[in-house]
């Protein structure tokens, strides 16, 4: 399976906001990109999902390329809650539809 | 949203005995389910994927023996741990899908202590 890569770890203060980039250079044609966050003991949260150009719900927005080799997920004014791990996951629909976490990226807010 | 529950939300057992991990998707029919392990400030790692009515595909280096997973309806999902070890302590989190959609709906995992 193809990995995702992202940034170990980011930094961010309150009321800033923050992108944060997962590249997927194998993703197929009928893969969605989605997004979750995970606080420590708990399961990963659905986030936001996408497929191509930008979408965007009531906490974040994602913006994907025309290639789709890559997608960012956007945080607006972010707030100390958001420190979490966020991971990308690409389903690769070719592998009977289950996905691989990647190594996350831990997003840490200051005040 | 869909809702994805796990029971017990932690568990304590002794070296050698077995333990039972329910999944359930409470508002929707999960044709695939997926276990995974988490150990601390780790990712999580796929074990395997069950789809209803038919055996689990596990990841290469987990022991199907060991990690009994049964899927026997749309709403369930088991993941028993035999003859445990201290080593097999970690956060057990399920996951479930319905239908077409690419969304995996996640439960809220369980925490397991073998002593």
């Amino acid at each position: 399976l193809a990995k995702t890569t992202q940034p170990i770890s980011m930094d961010s203060y309150e009321g800033q906001e923050v992108n944060i980039t997962c590249s997927h250079n194998n993703i197929a044609t009928n893969d969605y990109i989605t997004w979750y966050q995970q606080f420590p003991s708990q399961g990963p949260r659905f986030i936001i999902q996408g497929y191509k150009t930008k979408v965007t719900n009531e906490v974040a927005s994602l913006f994907i390329p025309a290639d789709r080799k890559s997608s960012t997920l956007s945080l607006p004014r972010v707030s100390l809650s958001d420190t979490a791990v966020y991971y990308c996951l690409v389903d690769y629909n070719t592998n009977a539809g289950k996905s691989t976490f990647g190594d996350g990226t831990t997003l840490t807010v200051k005040p | 949203g869909a809702v994805v529950s796990q029971h017990p939300s932690w568990v304590i057992c002794k070296s050698g005995t077995s333990v039972k991990i329910e999944c359930r998707s409470l508002d929707f029919q999960a044709t695939t389910m997926f276990w995974y392990r988490q150990f601390p400030k780790q990712s999580l790692m796929l074990m395997a994927t069950s789809n209803e009515g038919s055996k689990a595909t596990y990841e290469q280096g987990v022991e199907k023996d060991k990690f009994l997973i049964n899927h026997a309806s749309l709403t369930l999902s088991t993941l028993t741990v035999t003859s445990a070890h201290p080593e097999d302590s970690s956060f057990y989190i399920c996951s479930a899908r319905g239908g077409t959609s690419a969304e995996q709906y996640f439960g809220p995992g369980t925490r397991l202590t073998v002593t």
